[in-house]
Parts: C-alpha cells; sequence; structure tokens
C-alpha cells in the first residue's frame, strides 16, 4: 500500500460532461502530481501542486484543472470530456528532496462513452 | 517532445533469463534515474534508482547500469522469475525553478514465462 488515496476508482461517464477526480496524498508528503496513462501515450505528466500552489504545468489540456487544498488532498477536474480522454489518471504524492521517490496511487480509470 | 526513449516495448523471456530494457536521454539536466515497476491495477511503485556519479547499483536482483556520456541507462533482471511479470518505466528527473519534476520512458510490458 502506497498510502495514496484514490477515489472513485472507476468513472463511467458521457461525452460533454464533466468530472472530479479525488487524491489524498501519502501522510506529510506536501507534493502532488497528477498523470496520465494510456494505452498509446505512457505516462504523461499533468500537473504538481506544492503545499496547496501549483509549481509545475506539463500536458495538461485546458479544459481540465486541478487545486490542492489546505488538507493537502487535491481534485483533478475534467470537463467537456471526449472520447479521447479514457484513460488511467493516478495521482502520486511525494517530498521535495531529489531523490524522493513517488508514491502512487492505483488510479482511477475514466470511460467516456 | 518525449524526453526519455524506452525501449523495448514489450519483452518475453523464460525464468531464469536476464531481461535488458534500455533508456536514453537527451536533456543534460537530468540528475536523477528511478525505474518504476506497475502491475495489472497498480499504481506504478519505486524499484530502484541511480544518480549520473555512479555507473551501477544493484538492488538484489535488479541492476542499473548508467553510461553518463552516453546519455543511456538500463535495467537488468537477474534470474527473471514469473513474479516479475509487469510493466516497467525508466524515469528522469530534474529540477525546473522550485518544482521537482519526473519524465517517464513509454514502459516495456515484461512477460517471464514459467
Amino acid at each position: 500500500d502506497s498510502g495514496v488515496t484514490q477515489t472513485p476508482k472507476h468513472l463511467i461517464t458521457a461525452t460533454g460532461q464533466r468530472v472530479t477526480l479525488r487524491c489524498s496524498p501519502r501522510s506529510g508528503d506536501l507534493s502532488v502530481y497528477w498523470y496520465q496513462q494510456s494505452l498509446d501515450q505512457g505516462l504523461q505528466f499533468l500537473i504538481q501542486y506544492y503545499n496547496g500552489e501549483e509549481r509545475a504545468k506539463g500536458n495538461i489540456l485546458e479544459r481540465f484543472s486541478a487545486q490542492q487544498f489546505p488538507d493537502l488532498h487535491s481534485e483533478l477536474n475534467l470537463s467537456s470530456l471526449e472520447l479521447g480522454d479514457s484513460a488511467l489518471y493516478f495521482c502520486a504524492s511525494g517530498r521535495s528532496s531529489y531523490n524522493s521517490p513517488l508514491h502512487f496511487g492505483n488510479g482511477t480509470r475514466l470511460t467516456v462513452t | 517532445q518525449q524526453q526519455v526513449k524506452q525501449s523495448p516495448q514489450s519483452l518475453i523471456v523464460q525464468k531464469g533469463g536476464i531481461p535488458i530494457i534500455n533508456c536514453a536521454y537527451e536533456n543534460t539536466a537530468f540528475d536523477y534515474f528511478p525505474w518504476y515497476q506497475q502491475f495489472p491495477g497498480k499504481g506504478p511503485a519505486l524499484l530502484i534508482a541511480i544518480r549520473p556519479d555512479v555507473s551501477e547499483k544493484k538492488e538484489g536482483r535488479f541492476t542499473i547500469s548508467f553510461n553518463k556520456s552516453a546519455k543511456q541507462f538500463s535495467l537488468h533482471i537477474m534470474d527473471s522469475q514469473p513474479g516479475d511479470s509487469a510493466t516497467y518505466f525508466c524515469a528522469a528527473s530534474s529540477t525546473s525553478g522550485s518544482a521537482r519534476q519526473l519524465t517517464f520512458g513509454s514502459g516495456t510490458q515484461l512477460t517471464v514465462l514459467p
């Protein structure tokens, strides 16, 4: 068990809809990262937060947004969903040192129909 | 732009074989190179990692070889077992401003036959 909790595990929704994915980081970790994993794209970095502040953005679409709350949990909001947004979404948490590993949750599988 | 290139995409070996997964990078700002192992239905988990000032690191049956001049690194799994069947991702880490970023390779699906 990595200590990172993601909910829900599965989500099925229709095109055009909006969903929210939730992540609780490992105790003591201030950084939260969001990754998208699809079959043909591997693990794509979306966005990073550190102690409530956005620190880095990767290949995140404008339809997607995220935030980290004072209790350090994070939410990833996906709107105007398209079929191509179907993927596994992983949250990871870590510390700030360079050799601190990222601890991944078990992901949320999003299916857009 | 893919900054970490990983090969092969898939690999099948017999039990006891030594699968080798290779990765190459271009960004010389990378300063930490971890490998992650992912089983179906689970998130990736850190397996082993190396810094660029070290040419080899061994942990149990897993060894990373690192060639800084060639900007390449590889994972060797000695005496592979069916339980090692998983997807393996190499990664490279760097600091951008105040943020530490991790860039993943595309993954290698390893199957170890009994």
